[in-house]
């Protein structure tokens, strides 16, 4: 399809354990924007990139949390030593280039689950 | 940072009565204003933007926003509204970081059409 695709939809891991979340923007968007929505909640933002290079990372709660998109396309959300708390709906969004005035395009999220 | 807030959390409506669910924004400059919908498990969609101009923009399935800066609200509004508008909106205001933007989200609103 031609829109934002995210692997795995659900994940279920035990508390402690790594975690990677896979996000696969639409074709030819350089902005590609991590954001985590708990219930209840409207959407958290997490970090955005601009081609290759993480241009705003302010929202990581911590430095479990890492990203990164070496070729400017695919960005994996990279959580270590996971915890309840980091239970959530992690979302991807992507758009044309972070200085355009346009809308931003969401996939249907990885749902997390730390027991 | 810019910021919009949702006062209501629940907006409970019957089929065919007008939609209206609320938001208020906080910024400095021009706002550039969003709306998205959340349908159950399913990532956000949008539905329309006011940059500038003029203050009814209209979106998608119906949906129109007016912008009043005197109120600072952007208030989402549908003339008449179905059972599948059910859904989670939430509203959202471009937000200028250093090398582009994101988008900073109020806390959403359950709007639920009874048939």
């Amino acid at each position: 399809g031609a829109g934002v695709s995210q692997t795995p939809s659900n994940k279920v891991t035990e508390k402690g354990k790594y975690v990677e979340l896979r996000c696969d923007p639409i074709s030819g968007h350089t902005a590609l924007y991590w954001y985590r929505q708990s219930l209840g909640q409207g959407p958290e933002f997490l970090i955005y990139f601009q081609g290759t290079g993480a241009a705003d990372d302010s929202g990581l709660p911590n430095d479990r949390f890492f990203a990164v998109r070496p070729e400017g396309s695919v960005s994996t959300l990279k959580i270590q030593r996971t915890e309840r708390g980091d239970s959530a709906v992690y979302l991807c969004a992507s758009s044309l280039t972070s200085t355009h005035t346009g809308e931003l395009f969401f996939g249907e999220g990885s749902r997390l689950t730390v027991l | 940072a810019q910021s919009v807030a949702q006062p209501e959390d629940q907006v409970n409506v019957a089929e065919g009565n007008p939609l209206t669910v609320k938001c208020t924004y906080s910024v400095s400059g021009n706002p550039y204003l969003f709306w998205y919908v959340q349908y159950p498990n399913r990532g956000l969609q949008f539905l329309l933007k006011y940059i500038t101009g003029d203050n009814l923009v209209k979106g998608s399935y119906g949906f129109e926003a007016e912008f009043n800066k005197s109120q600072t609200s952007f208030h989402l509004k549908k003339p008449s509204a179905l059972v599948s508008d059910s859904a989670l909106y939430f509203c959202a205001v471009r937000d200028i970081t250093r090398l582009g933007y994101k988008l900073s989200f109020g806390a959403g609103t359950t709007v639920t059409v009874r048939a």
